[in-house]
C-alpha cells in the first residue's frame, strides 16, 4: 500500500454533469500528479501541483481543473462531463525527500453515462 | 497524447519461464520506471532508473536504463503465477515537470501454473 488514497472508488455521473474526486497524498509528500486511464490503456498526465499551484499540464481541454491545499491533498474537478471521460483517474503524490519518486493511489473509477 | 512503444502487447507462458519486455520512445528520457497494474487497483512501481545505463534488480526482476536513454527493459525470471498483471514502462522526458510520466500500454503477462 502507497500510503495514497483516492476518493470515491466508484461512481456514475450523466453526461454535461461536473465531478469532484478527491486524493490525499502519502505522508510528507508536497507534489500530486493526476492522470486519467481509459480502459486498456496507459495512464495520461492531465496535470501536476506543487505548493497549491498547477506547475505541469497534459493534453486535457480546460474543462479539466484542479487544487491543492495546504495539507498537499488534491482535487480534480472535470466539468460538462462527456461520455469519452469514463475512465479509472488515478492520484499519484512524490517528493523531493522521498528521491522524487512516484507512487499511485488505487483511484477512482468515473462512468458517464 | 504521446506514449512509449512498449512490447509484446500481451505474454503466454509457462509458470518458470523468464519474461523479456521492452519500451522505446522517439525521446530521450532522465528517468525509466516499471509498474505493475493488477485488476481495479492502481500502479505499484517495480523499478526505477536514473541513470543511462543503470541495471537494477528487484528480486526476480531486472531493468535497465538504455544507454541511447531512449529505451528501457524489464525481465523477469523463474515467473510464478502471481506475476500476472500489467507492466507499463513509464519516463520522464527531459524538461517534463517531475510528476509528468509519459506510460507505455502496457504488457499483459499471464502466467500458466
Amino acid at each position: 500500500e502507497t500510503g495514497v488514497t483516492q476518493s470515491p472508488t466508484h461512481l456514475i455521473k450523466t453526461r454535461g454533469q461536473q465531478v469532484t474526486l478527491r486524493c490525499s497524498s502519502q505522508s510528507g509528500h508536497n507534489t500530486v500528479s493526476w492522470y486519467q486511464q481509459a480502459l486498456g490503456q496507459g495512464p495520461q498526465f492531465i496535470f501536476q501541483y506543487y505548493r497549491e499551484e498547477e506547475n505541469g499540464r497534459g493534453n486535457f481541454p480546460p474543462r479539466f481543473s484542479g487544487l491543492q491545499f495546504p495539507n498537499y491533498s488534491s482535487e480534480l474537478n472535470v466539468n460538462a462531463l462527456e461520455l469519452d471521460d469514463s475512465a479509472l483517474y488515478l492520484c499519484a503524490s512524490s517528493s523531493p525527500a522521498d528521491g522524487n519518486t512516484i507512487y499511485f493511489g488505487e483511484g477512482s473509477w468515473l462512468t458517464v453515462v | 497524447g504521446q506514449q512509449l512503444n512498449q512490447s509484446p502487447q500481451s505474454m503466454f507462458i509457462q509458470e518458470g519461464e523468464d519474461v523479456s519486455m521492452n519500451c522505446t520512445s522517439s525521446s530521450i528520457f532522465n528517468t525509466w520506471l516499471w509498474y505493475k497494474q493488477d485488476p481495479g487497483e492502481g500502479p505499484v512501481l517495480l523499478i526505477a532508473l536514473y541513470k543511462a545505463g543503470e541495471l537494477t534488480s528487484n528480486g526476480r526482476l531486472t531493468a535497465q536504463f538504455g544507454i541511447t536513454r531512449k529505451d528501457s527493459f524489464l525481465n523477469i525470471s523463474a515467473s510464478i503465477p502471481s506475476d500476472v498483471g500489467i507492466y507499463f514502462c513509464a519516463g520522464q522526458s527531459v524538461g517534463g515537470s517531475q510528476g509528468n510520466l509519459i506510460f507505455g500500454k502496457g504488457t499483459k503477462l499471464s502466467v500458466k501454473p
